[in-house]
């Protein structure tokens, strides 16, 4: 079946620190890839998306590129802020009607000043 | 504009006991999904409804869950008889399609304590 493997956590970083998260798929067809933030005290929230092979989803600074021949779609920022400090959910959506998203098991972030 | 809201935030309830968790929905997002988080995991699919039809409840983990959307707007996820392995977190999300294209919105969640 459909799955999505992510970087073990948790991940703690100096502000202005250079960081990736690594993701990597299985998936009959062709999905779309993603990664949701989850901040302290609030809901799922989409960070950026692609949808076909060799596109770069950005965001915020953060950016993901869907490389095909590797199955992965790695998370990276150039310079993280104390701000980003949340957990990152890879998550792959077939769509067979629904979008049922698969989630990865989410990787926990946290930034020191 | 108002987000996907969830209450309560947080349920409580001892083992056996029957529950309902609510979700109110983007106003005029069609598209609804219930997802279930374990701690230190990723959420999972529960159930997807177009409108007021559940389109697939291939997630529900027996018949002890069910899940209705009555008017197309508000939905209930209930669950009967209630076991501690249903302790997690209830998400719920929607979405002005059922297929493709938008993305999903997602409520806080409920956090569901079975004792």
């Amino acid at each position: 079946g459909d799955s999505v493997t992510q970087m073990e956590g948790p991940v703690t970083l100096s502000e202005e620190a250079f960081l990736t998260i690594n993701c990597t798929y299985t998936a009959t067809g062709y999905p779309s890839l993603f990664w949701y933030v989850q901040y302290p005290g609030e809901g799922l929230q989409l960070l950026l998306k692609a949808t076909k092979a060799d596109d770069k989803g950005s965001n915020k600074g953060f950016e993901a590129t869907y490389r095909k021949e590797t199955t992965s779609f790695h998370l990276e920022k150039g310079s993280v802020q104390v701000s980003d400090s949340a957990v990152y959910f890879c998550a792959l959506m077939v769509i067979q009607g629904a979008q049922k998203l698969v989630f990865g098991q989410g990787t926990r972030l946290t930034i020191n000043p | 504009g108002a987000g996907v809201s969830q209450t309560p935030s947080n349920k409580v309830t001892e083992k056996g006991k029957y529950v309902e968790l609510r979700c109110d929905p983007i106003s005029g997002h069609t598209a609804l999904y219930w997802y279930r988080q374990s701690l230190g995991q990723g959420p999972e699919f529960l159930i997807y409804f177009q409108g007021t039809g559940a389109a697939d409840d291939s997630g529900l983990p027996n018949d002890r869950f069910f899940a209705v959307r009555p008017e197309g707007s508000v939905s209930t996820l209930k669950i009967q008889r209630t076991e501690r392995g249903d302790s997690a977190m209830y998400l719920c999300a929607s979405s002005s399609q059922g297929a493709g294209g938008s993305p999903l919105h997602f409520g806080n969640g409920t956090r569901l304590t079975v004792t």
